[in-house]
Parts: C-alpha cells; structure tokens; sequence
C-alpha cells in the first residue's frame, strides 16, 4: 500500500533553516501537504503543492516537490521557537477513490537556543 | 470563520462500554472526515463523510461507525471499547469531498 516516509528529529539552532524531508510510494499522488501539530493540540495546515508544481513559498516557508524521485520537503526560514513542534507531511489521490490523507509518522522539530 | 470544533475534549471509558464523539466542521464545509492518532500507528483515517454519505473508509473494524446530519455535523461512534481504542480522534473538515481538510483540536479519549 501507499506509504510516507519521514525522519522522526530534526534539531536546528534558532535562527538557523530547518529542512524537514519526506518520501512517499504513491506515484499517483495528487495533493501534498505539510501539517503542524503543538502538544495537545489538533493540526494545523501549514501548506500543500499540487503534483504538477515542483515549488511553492509562502512567506518562511517553502515547500519543494521531486516528482521523479517522489520526494518532498519543506524549508522553515529563520527557525524560531515557537516552531517547535511535530511536522507532518501527508498525500493523496482523491482521483483514484482516495481512502483520506496518508500521513508520515512526523518529524520533531527541536530548536536549539 | 470559526475552526473545527470537537466535544468532548477529553473522555475516560472502561472496556466494553461505547463512546459518541462529535464534530462540528468550519461553516460552509460539507465533508467531514475521521482520524485515529496513536503513538504506535501515527495518524489512521477511518472514515470520509460528504452530504450526509458515508464515501471512504479506513481498515478498522466495524466497531467504529459514524453518520453525517444534514448541517454537516457529525458523530463517530466506537462500541465495545477496548484498551487499544485508548487515541487522540481528529476530524478534519473541508469544502467538498476529497478537498483540503482543516483539522479540529480533537478529542482524548482513555479507556480503562
């Protein structure tokens, strides 16, 4: 079945970037997405690139798309504490009868002072 | 526009008993859908709701059900709770079926 990949730490220094990287099976994947999640919290919709882009950025962020090698990874400029949290990359297919996202097991940002 | 709203927040059960969960999704949003988080599994999707109609389904037993009333609200059930039912359930709303999904704060559920 489909399957997402991600590494589970990722520790940068404040005001470093922070690249958080994600490999997916689906060659079919239309939408992909990057969801944050606080402690105790739901997630938070960060951003998402359709499988026909190979780049979107929206102020710190910046999300690039390998098609070919069915790698994602979102760029967090500037990294700053309250960026501190689990960041989800998740894809889907909703042409092919998609059965919801299909999410990575996360990555924790830890930032450092 | 107000997010996501799931009650109750928090919810303990014992094993054997049953738990409604219910889902408000942002006005407007006609889809409605359901995840299971468990730090064994990650994120699980159980289910898809779209006018009213069950579309998709996860691989969950069918224990765990859910309907969609005619303002999108939904509810998703779980009867004969057992210890591993013990989750953080999400749900997720978005403007049609298979759109982008918003997600609510979600609800812990414990069972004992």
């Amino acid at each position: 079945g489909e399957d997402v990949e991600q590494s589970l730490f990722l520790s940068v220094r404040e005001g470093d970037s922070s690249v958080i990287n994600c490999t997916y099976t689906d060659s079919s994947s239309t939408y992909l997405y990057w969801y944050k999640q606080e402690p105790g919290a739901g997630l938070q919709l960060l951003t998402y690139i359709f499988s026909n882009m190979d780049m979107k950025q929206d102020q710190r962020l910046t999300v690039l798309l390998n098609k070919k090698d069915k790698h994602l990874s979102l760029r967090i400029a500037d990294t700053q504490t309250g960026d501190s949290a689990i960041y989800f990359c998740a894809e889907t297919n909703p042409g092919g009868g998609a059965d919801g996202l299909t999410f990575g097991k996360g990555t924790h940002l830890i930032i450092q002072p | 526009k107000a997010g996501v709203t799931q009650t109750p927040r928090y919810l303990i059960k014992t094993r054997g008993q049953q738990v409604t969960l219910s889902c408000s999704p942002i006005s407007g949003h006609r889809s409605v859908s359901w995840y299971q988080q468990t730090p064994g599994q990650g994120l699980q999707f159980l289910f898809e709701y779209f006018s009213e109609t069950q579309r998709n389904k996860g691989n969950f037993p069918g224990r765990f059900s859910g309907r969609q009333f005619s303002n999108s609200r939904s509810e998703m059930n779980v009867s004969t709770l057992e210890l591993g039912d013990s989750a953080l359930y999400l749900c997720a709303s978005s403007l049609a079926f298979a759109d982008t999904q918003y997600f609510g704060p979600g609800t812990r559920l414990t069972v004992l």
